[in-house]
């Protein structure tokens, strides 16, 4: 089963609209830690955000923001009135911890979102 | 500081053909991984290591070794390339399950 769920293959708006891309996440740890990543064009990829489990504080951080609910094993990101320059891939991965053998360290990646804003 | 090296940026192999990867960090982390993304994919997890002298299986290890005698580097053996082993191929590290891992810039490989 996939640990990190990016449902969305491919999201295209327009600039100035808002976007949400959306990771739903598997754990059984009481203890995990979530993170964004972004992957423009160029290839490389780019630290955005991490949340630990006990935090579900939303963030705010420009025009980006983040929903964690437990509730729904969600952890959310929103791009508000979007740029060009925000095409990319964007990837929600999971660290789970206090988890005995072989999977600790692990960091599972979901398949990544492909947006694309058009001018 | 440098970061996550990889070495090299590109490469192209004759099937058949081995080669090592390089990898190193100057962060002193403990956590080391091997990805590999395909055109259009995402990333999927060839090893990982969690210190020097341990390391793991990932989602798809076949056609990959790996060794972790140093905290620093973290190098990926291909065997006998395949045409399938044609993918971007991206180190990463951190310094433990809360941190953020940091990326190398990449090794894109082609094999003909």
């Amino acid at each position: 089963a996939q640990k990190v769920t990016q449902a969305q293959t491919e999201i295209s708006v327009v600039e100035k609209e808002d976007v949400t891309l959306d990771c739903v996440y598997e754990t059984r740890d009481t203890t995990y830690y979530l993170f964004w990543y972004k992957q423009p064009p160029s290839g490389e990829l780019v630290f955005l955000i991490r949340r630990n489990s006990f935090d579900e504080q939303n963030e705010i951080s420009g025009r980006y923001s983040w929903n964690f609910q437990k509730s729904t094993s969600s952890f959310n990101f929103t791009i508000t009135a979007s740029q060009v320059v925000d095409s990319a891939v964007y990837f929600c991965a999971l660290s789970e911890a206090k988890v005995k053998g072989s999977t600790l360290g692990r960091l599972y990646f979901g398949r990544g979102t492909q947006l694309t804003v058009w001018p | 500081n440098a970061g996550v090296t990889q070495t090299p940026k590109f490469r192209i192999l004759k099937i058949g053909q081995s080669m090592t990867l390089q990898c190193t960090q100057d962060m002193n982390h403990n956590y080391m991984y091997w990805y590999r993304q395909d055109p259009g994919m995402g990333l999927k997890l060839i090893y990982y290591s969690v210190g020097a002298g341990i390391t793991d299986k990932g989602e798809v290890p076949n056609g990959y070794n790996v060794s972790r005698s140093t905290t620093e580097d973290f190098p990926l053996r291909l065997e006998l390339a395949a045409p399938s082993q044609t993918s971007v191929y991206f180190c990463a590290s951190r310094y433990r399950d809360g941190s953020e891992a940091f990326f190398g810039q990449g090794t894109r490989l082609t094999v003909v």
